[in-house]
């Protein structure tokens, strides 16, 4: 693995069931995040972890849930999928010898019928 | 409220100079990123400033003033590759970014 790692790349998805969008990165970057981007708006962060065995909750928390049990891994989870979450998901790291700068995975686009 | 304005498209000429221009206003600030965004990819990074002044990379310059809540990315030399959306995100006093929807940026040869 080379950076951030997302999965799946798409997903199509019945209202009312689970999903976990996961995330992985090889950068031991103490920070990570998940956003949100829909059309014509900002990306929005949901959740964020500032270092392993912490999470906060962002913007747009509702409905989402995430968990930080080690470095590499930060997986999302909507316990019961709605429309309104369809949208483009990316999770980003920041950390190391930069620690600023956040650093994307490719996205998971997700669609709830 | 945390308010981010930024043109919403622009075109401009292969070859040519364009200023995409960001007025900003958040409950603090630690710093502000440009991101470029090409269709259907993640965002990556390109500058950042914390001070006032510009910072130049290559093509890309940055600018930031703190006292306006103002920045802008100059793109020179401008190619087809640069098509993208360029996104400009403050980051606020809890070190959080305040993301911008971005400049669809248009480059007609």
């Amino acid at each position: 693995i080379a950076g951030i790692t997302q999965a799946p790349t798409s997903q199509i998805l019945a209202a009312g069931r689970r999903m976990t969008l996961r995330c992985t990165q090889d950068m031991r970057h103490n920070a990570m995040y998940w956003y949100r981007q829909d059309l014509g708006l900002g990306l929005r962060l949901i959740h964020y972890s500032n270092t392993a065995g912490t999470t906060g909750k962002g913007e747009v928390p509702d409905g989402y849930s995430v968990s930080r049990a080690n470095t590499d891994d930060f997986p999302l989870t909507l316990a019961s999928a709605v429309p309104s979450q369809t949208s483009v998901y990316f999770c980003a790291s920041s950390g190391g010898h930069d620690t600023d700068t956040q650093y994307f995975g490719p996205g998971t686009r997700l669609t709830v019928l | 409220g945390q308010n981010i304005d930024q043109p919403t498209e622009m075109t401009a000429t292969e070859g040519a100079i364009v200023q995409i221009n960001c007025t900003y206003q958040t409950s603090g600030f630690n710093g502000l990123f440009w991101y470029q965004q090409h269709a259907g990819e993640a965002p990556t990074f390109l500058s950042y400033n914390v001070l006032d002044g510009l910072e130049e990379k290559g093509r890309f310059s940055s600018f930031l003033s703190r006292s306006k809540g103002y920045s802008y990315l100059l793109l020179k030399e401008l190619q087809m590759k640069d098509s993208a959306s360029y996104l400009c995100a403050p980051k606020d006093s809890n070190y959080q970014l305040i993301w911008g929807a971005g400049t669809k940026l248009i480059i007609k040869p």
